[in-house]
């Protein structure tokens, strides 16, 4: 079993509709859930972080962690079609070796298309 | 403004020869990342390096090794490239205590033939 799973969809929906895309977890080591946007031929960038479980809102994103269930979620709103990229969820644990550093586990990423 | 580069976007090879892939940044960060993407597996860790002459296995690092002379520049080599290597690798580096904010390259699709 995958620590981290995700849907690789594709996903196609019409611009405005609401967006969600999922993972699941088994590694209850995580400390810190992410998700990452990659567009078309270009490295993943950071969207959103969060540490603990509950939601955290960024214009019209939201990072949902549910930690008893080992789920997490983003959420877009007003989707546009410039929100048209690869969605990568990413989790991260400590490496108790060296100081400070955590190691992060991708899930496998959704595309997700938005249809003017 | 960030800048992680990687030194060709395509890279064409035959299999057997020994492959080198750079990247290089200028945010002073310690901790730098590569990675292989294909589809269907997501992102997967080769080798990471947290210092100058550090490095560490990640979760597929058999037919790769690392080299980093210097804190900005860190290569991955491809010692006998096989048609299994071909794929995108990545290379990410992130500010030691701020782990989930790893900073892209663009990536080098590097076809095996």
């Amino acid at each position: 079993q995958k620590e981290v799973e995700q849907d690789p969809g594709p996903l196609s929906v019409p611009e405005g509709a609401i967006v969600s895309l999922n993972c699941t977890y088994s590694n209850s080591a995580f400390q810190y859930f992410m998700w990452y946007r990659q567009y078309s031929r270009k490295g993943p960038e950071l969207l959103m972080y969060t540490y603990s479980s509950g939601n955290k809102e960024d214009g019209r994103f939201t990072a949902q962690v549910d930690k008893s269930s080992k789920y997490i979620s983003l959420f877009i709103r007003d989707s546009q079609p410039s929100d048209s990229a690869t969605y990568l969820c990413a989790m991260s644990y400590l490496l108790p070796i060296i100081q400070g550093a955590q190691k992060l586990v991708f899930g496998q990423g959704t595309r997700l298309t938005i249809n003017p | 403004d960030v800048k992680v580069t990687q030194s060709s976007r395509y890279l064409v090879k035959r299999t057997g020869e020994k492959v080198f892939l750079e990247c290089v940044q200028d945010m002073d960060h310690e901790n730098m990342f590569w990675y292989r993407q294909d589809p269907g597996l997501g992102l997967r860790l080769i080798y990471f390096s947290y210092d100058v002459k550090m490095k560490e296995k990640g979760d597929i690092p058999e037919g790769y090794s690392v080299s980093r002379e210097k804190k900005e520049r860190f290569s991955l080599i491809l010692e006998s490239a096989s048609t299994n290597q071909t794929s995108m690798y990545l290379c990410a580096t992130v500010r030691r205590g701020l782990h989930y904010e790893q900073y892209f390259g663009p990536g080098t699709r590097l076809t095996v033939t």
